[in-house]
């Protein structure tokens, strides 16, 4: 299996201030049709996964351009250009070039 | 607009059995690859099941031999059958689409396993 390792685990934020997650895969992402399967998910308390960032840096319909997904092979990373208060969440990386495997997530919250 | 609506969740006593059903619109679910994600209380996300459009299907360990994914071409709906349900099931239960790399996700349906 592919494990997904996130790193903060918890990040605090000021408001207006940048916040960035790195997420690291056991082994490439890489699939065998050339595209490279992995995900950002949002999940606001109570609220179901939402779609931000696919196959690394396309943003999901909807999703405001403060979200960038960037990085290659097994190291991947979210970037937040200015938190809002709306973004308060737990952030998850997610491959799907193997199955389905999810990182532990990343808790953001304001300072 | 994909639209998917999970429910059939409810409480259940260890060792029974729970179908969950999840309606689809905006799209067919016959010719899209479809899966199954939990979330444990306060945990984060696991993945349990696909079914290809193909038909082909595969589980995660933690579930194989008890849950069967299915789907009704007719009625537009996916399925996951569990049985012999132990307390560890216990979780919010999404249906997910995946469409070139993106992933449409459900509302989610509860399952509680407990006596």
């Amino acid at each position: 299996d592919i494990v997904m390792t996130q790193t903060p685990l918890s990040s605090p934020v000021t408001l207006g201030q940048p916040a960035s997650i790195s997420c690291r895969s056991s082994q490439s992402l890489v699939h065998s049709d050339g595209n490279t399967y992995l995900s950002w998910l949002q999940q606001r308390p109570g609220q179901p996964p939402r779609l931000l960032i696919y196959k690394i840096s396309n943003r999901f319909s909807g999703v405001p351009d403060r979200f960038s997904g960037s990085g290659a092979g097994t190291d991947f990373t979210l970037k937040i250009s200015r938190v809002e208060a709306e973004d308060v969440g737990v952030y998850y990386c997610m491959q799907a070039t193997h199955f389905w495997t999810f990182g532990q997530g990343t808790k953001v919250e304001i300072k | 607009e994909v639209q998917l609506v999970e429910s059939g969740g409810g409480l259940i006593q260890p060792g029974g059995s729970l179908r969950l059903s999840c309606a689809a619109s905006g799209f067919t679910v016959s010719n899209s690859y479809m899966t199954w994600v939990r979330q444990a209380p306060g945990k984060g996300l696991e993945w349990v099941s696909v079914i290809y459009s193909g038909g082909t299907t595969y589980y995660a360990d933690s579930v194989k031999g008890r849950f069967t994914v299915s789907r009704d071409n007719s009625k537009n709906t996916l399925y996951l059958q569990m049985n012999s349900l132990r307390d560890e099931d216990t979780a919010v239960y999404y249906c997910a689409r995946s469409l070139a790399g993106a992933v449409y996700w459900g509302q989610g349906t509860l399952v509680t396993v407990s006596a």
